[in-house]
């Protein structure tokens, strides 16, 4: 069954603390994602990537960085946690092509202290 | 302003009724996505339809291109249908998100 997998399903962290929240998928997708779902808000994307060491910026990229050494790995990074990026983190994963789903993780519930 | 809207935010119904959940996109897409989001936080596909209708089980999902709207159906609902809702354009390879319909459905 292929899947994407999120190391951590919840993770309680200090203000200051640099956080790593990894992500890998076993379908060789080109694409890879990351957002934020907080309420009434839905999800938003922080960074995705075309291609290995490839990324490229979404909607709210302020306060976190990414890496994707290899194809099947994507990691967020956020420098400095703070309050404000408690949230649930949810990666995804899609073939190159137009009209093609993502395949979700099941998230990462992120609280920071 | 988030280009995708979704109504209603809230639902709540009883065991056996009727639930239609709907979405408005502004601008030509390629395919539409519902997904569905159960507590805990996993994300899963139930359609992707670029025109007309299609039909799984209990659900129903329509989609007219011209008006750029679509709706979910779940007839006969149960409260195993109780999720979040998620409507989703794709443009190209860009998936954009509704804020979601909360749906709970109870006995």
């Amino acid at each position: 069954d292929v899947k994407v997998t999120q190391s951590s399903r919840y993770l309680v962290k200090r203000t200051g603390e640099k956080v790593f929240l990894e992500c890998v998928q076993d379908m060789d997708h080109e694409n890879m994602f990351w957002y934020r779902q907080d309420p009434g808000l839905g999800l938003r994307l922080i960074y995705f990537s075309y291609d290995v060491k490839m990324k490229e910026k979404g909607d709210i990229p302020e306060g976190y960085s990414v890496s994707r050494e290899k194809k099947e790995r994507f990691s967020l990074i956020l420098e400095s946690a703070s309050t404000n990026q408690t949230s649930m983190y949810l990666c995804a994963s899609s073939p190159i092509g137009a009209g093609y789903g993502y395949t979700f993780g099941s998230g990462t519930r992120l609280t920071v202290v | 302003k988030n280009e995708v809207e979704q109504s209603p935010q809230n639902l709540t119904a009883q065991e056996g009724e009727f639930i239609t959940i709907n979405c408005s996109y502004s601008v030509g897409i390629s395919a539409l996505h519902w997904l569905q989001q159960h507590p805990g936080g996993g994300i899963v596909s139930l359609f992707m339809l670029s025109s007309g209708k299609k039909k799984h089980g209990r659900l129903i999902a329509t989609i007219n291109i011209q008006e750029k709207h679509s709706s979910l159906h779940i007839t006969a609902s149960h409260p195993r249908d109780s999720a979040v809702y998620i409507c989703a354009p794709t443009y190209n390879n860009d998936m954009r998100f509704g804020a979601g319909t909360r749906l709970t459905v109870k006995p």
